[in-house]
């Protein structure tokens, strides 16, 4: 049971360029999470997805988008990367509400660099 | 609004001595409540839940937290720490957003540092 897989692990982008950071979960999870950690500032929701088809901001939209055509993938897309947006990125999972687990399991995470 | 405060950035402490850390929220209804470690270069690993019933959780790797609902805190604790416990700490809280979806809400975390 692999969880939830982030690809890649490490990446180096030039300002101006675009990338996907693939996230795919084998748990059969309606919802799914991207959230990107910063030194001291925790852990902070760029998007949401509670079933395919439906996603929604979280408080740190700019410069993303994601998409949800699968219950298994929740890819997450940089256009015109900016250093700003240099970060440790994770997506996590969690099952529907009386479903058993409550809690995210989260991926090992995708370290973006922006020069 | 919902939020999660830790308040120690940083902790350090012995091998062998005792460790708290400290958590508090602010919901408005019964919090579920989560804590996490993240070791070096890491994904983020459940410790232990809080949802209901018996205040005081037990969690892996020897870890405890006590739910105070007076003082809203969640605070975790370990009797003895080992050298294998130097990571990051997260405190979370799992709430419902108006649109009725759910949402985690994350404290800034707290570094441990352990000493030989």
């Amino acid at each position: 049971n692999a969880g939830v897989t982030q690809t890649p692990k490490f990446r180096i982008l030039k300002i101006g360029q675009s990338m996907t950071l693939q996230c795919a979960q084998d748990m059969n999870h309606n919802y799914m999470y991207w959230y990107r950690q910063d030194p001291g500032m925790g852990l902070k929701l760029i998007y949401y997805s509670v079933g395919a088809g439906i996603t929604d901001k979280g408080e740190v939209p700019n410069g993303y988008n994601v998409s949800r055509s699968t219950t298994e993938d929740f890819p997450l897309r940089l256009e015109l990367a900016a250093p700003s947006q240099t970060s440790v990125y994770f997506c996590a999972s969690r099952a529907l509400h009386g479903q058993g687990h409550t809690e995210a399991f989260f991926g090992q995470g995708t370290r973006l660099t922006v020069v | 609004a919902q939020s999660v405060t830790q308040p120690d950035i940083h902790i350090t402490v012995s091998e062998g001595a005792s460790l708290e850390l400290r958590c508090n929220y602010s919901y408005g209804a019964t919090p579920y409540l989560f804590w996490y470690v993240q070791s070096p270069g890491q994904g983020l690993q459940l410790l232990l839940k809080y949802f209901s019933g018996d205040t005081l959780v037990q969690g892996i790797k020897g870890f405890e937290a006590e739910f105070k609902r007076s003082q809203s805190s969640f605070n975790l604790r370990k009797p003895s720490v080992h050298w294998s416990d130097a990571a990051e700490y997260f405190c979370a809280v799992g709430a419902w957003g108006s649109s009725g979806t759910y949402k985690y809400i994350f404290g800034t975390g707290t570094r441990l540092k352990v000493l030989a």
